[in-house]
Formats: structure tokens, sequence, C-alpha cells
């Protein structure tokens, strides 16, 4: 099964500031990525996929970059919105496999 | 605009078998372009793949997952279900059904809003 590494697993963070969460593979999975949100006591909300592909609605604060092995989650102007849970997804093979999550909290 | 909604048992012991269904509207299980797919999450955890179902029938289990666990369709009725044989205090979590994509990436959009199961005795 491939592995998902996301780091750091914990951020805190001011409003504003500029914000980069990573995501290995532990295999290539070429750019067959999605980065999702998760608030409190809600389901996950799909940003990114493609590794770079920004869902409608999804501010352009919010990009993706990466192919391979190494993918990047970038928020660039941190709003009060943006504090939440990310976690990172490989969609190339099944098992479908999730990064361990990102908890981005307020600095 | 198509919309899931899970629904089964809040509460079981443990032994027990959990059934959950995901109720599809705005849109069709027997379509070719989707999987459907179950997802859990245990409180204050991280979120795993349970396994997905195809409009075929084919389906694709986590392998930790596998030897308790059956999803279904009933395409008639238009939702999707989740069976898992003796569960475990390990087994309470929040599960979501989703959609996702057969050709083109497998990310699940949309979700549904997740309903609890609590295991305990």
């Amino acid at each position: 099964d491939i592995v998902m590494t996301q780091s750091p697993s914990f951020v805190s963070a001011s409003v504003g500031d500029r914000v980069t969460i990573t995501c290995r593979a532990s295999q290539d999975i070429s750019t067959w990525l999605a980065w999702y949100q998760q608030k409190p006591g809600k389901a996950p909300r799909l940003l990114i996929s493609e590794a770079s592909t920004l869902q409608s609605g999804v501010p352009s604060r919010f990009s993706g970059s990466g192919s391979g092995t190494d993918f990047t989650l970038t928020i660039s102007s941190l709003q009060s919105e943006d504090f939440a849970t990310y976690y990172c997804q490989q969609a190339h093979t099944f098992p479908l496999i999730f990064g361990g999550g990102t908890e981005v909290d307020i600095q | 605009q198509l919309q899931l909604q899970e629904s089964g048992p809040g509460l079981l012991k443990p032994s027990e078998t959990l059934s959950l269904t995901c109720q599809v509207s705005g849109g069709s299980v027997n379509n070719n372009n989707y999987y459907w797919g179950w997802i859990r999450q245990p409180p204050g955890k991280g979120l795993e793949w349970i396994g997905s179902i195809y409009y075929s029938g084919a389906t694709y289990y986590n392998p930790s997952l596998k030897s308790r666990v059956i999803i279904s369709a009933d395409t008639s009725k238009n939702y999707f279900s989740l069976k898992m044989t003796s569960v475990t205090a390990a087994d309470t979590a929040i599960y979501f059904c989703a959609k996702h994509t057969a050709a083109g990436g497998d990310w699940f959009d949309p979700w549904g809003h997740g309903t609890l199961v609590s295991v305990s005795s």
C-alpha cells in the first residue's frame, strides 16, 4: 500500500500568514493527489484535485503543487475561516489512503 | 446537485454487525462514471477509506477491513450500503459516504454529513 506522510501535524499561525503543508507519497503517484479541508463537526471538503486543480468556489489563496512523491498545499494569506484540519489523499491506486492531517490553529 | 445522506443505528454492542445506508439524491448510483465509497473517522483522529462500489457491482476494500466489510448497492432505490461484522470499540467513528470519479482520479466529492457510530457494551 502507498503510505502518505503529511507534515507538519500542527501549525500555529496568524491571520495573514503564509502557510505551507507538505505531503509525501511512498511511491510515485504522478499528480493523483487531492487536498481536503475539514472543520470541526463537518465533513471534509475537496479543495484541490490532481495536485493543483482548484475546485469551484475555493478561494484563490489556496494552491497546490507537486508531482511524483512530493506535494505542497499553500495558503498564501491565512484567513480566519481557514483555521481547520487539512488532509491529503492519494488517488492513484486502491487502497485509497489519506495523510495523517495537519491542524492549522490560531496563534 | 448530488447529495448523499447516511443513516443507521448510532449505538452497537461489541460483536454486533454495523449496517449503514447512504441515500443518493440528485444523481444515480447506476452511473458508470462514479464509484460510491465509505470513509470513517474515529473521534479526534484521521480519515480511513473503508471501501467503494462501482455501478457494475464491483467492490474494492481496504485490506485492513476486507474480512469484515461488505458494500452493496440497490440501484432501484438509489442507495448503497455498508455492513461491518464483529464490531469492537475500535470501530467507533463517524462514518461518511462519498462519491468518487471512475475516470480521472479517485477523489471524494461530495460527502455526506456523516453519522456517528458508537460501539459500547
